[in-house]
């Protein structure tokens, strides 16, 4: 069974800083990699999805896949108050596994 | 607009009585799954669908049934709730399962209490 693993946090981190989210996932041979955005209440967006390993950057944001270490982790820069959310990383094609998801608070 | 709709959004109903969780989708879909999400478990797929008539479990399919006869509805049905089925539902649709097609668009959720 494919598992997720983060940190639940929270993270806290000032404003204008990087904030860094970091998953596990212990399949070797998932291939697709999602991180999610949630506001309280809300249903989750999608941030960036990743599929090979190295770095893929959207803006402010970073992905990062480490298969060897099995491995993701989101790199938020210039952090803003609004990115205060919970972050959830998954895997899969069909059938998909979520982390429980990292909860992030940026300060002023 | 592209969107996922599910309803309804609140439900509060009592042990036993079937109820049934409506989700639709207006983006010519392929691929739907339907959520469960609980304080500390996060996020967990239910079921899902590839296709009209295909669907298969995900991590915690007892109690529920769906079925997926057109391509943009795939209802969740609990055919006899418990209090252990109280939880935020989400319907999800994505263009397909391949790269770059498996992104989830979720719907608003479902927020459900069985007494």
């Amino acid at each position: 069974q494919k598992e997720v693993e983060q940190n639940s946090g929270p993270l806290s981190v000032p404003e204008g800083a990087i904030a860094s989210l970091n998953c596990t996932y212990s399949d070797r041979g998932s291939q697709s990699f999602f991180w999610y955005r949630q506001y309280s209440g809300k249903s989750p967006e999608l941030i960036m999805s990743i599929y090979s390993n190295g770095d893929k950057e959207d803006g402010r944001f970073t992905a990062q896949l480490n298969r060897a270490s099995q491995y993701i982790s989101l790199l938020i820069r210039d952090s803003k108050l609004s990115d205060s959310a919970t972050y959830l990383c998954g895997t899969g094609f069909q059938k998909l596994v979520f982390g429980t998801g990292t909860r992030l608070l940026v300060s002023p | 607009e592209a969107q996922v709709t599910q309803n309804p959004r609140y439900l509060i109903t009592v042990t036993g009585k079937k109820l049934t969780v409506t989700c639709s989708q207006n983006m010519n879909h392929e691929y739907m799954s339907w959520y469960r999400q609980d304080p500390g478990l996060g996020l967990r797929q239910i079921y899902y669908s590839m296709n009209v008539e295909v669907t298969d479990k995900g991590d915690v399919p007892e109690g529920y049934k769906v079925s997926r006869k057109e391509k943009r509805n795939f209802p969740l049905i609990l055919e006899s709730p418990s209090p252990n089925q109280t939880s935020l539902y989400f319907c999800a649709s994505s263009a397909g399962t391949g790269f770059s097609k498996n992104i989830q668009y979720f719907g608003a959720g479902t927020r459900l209490s069985v007494l």
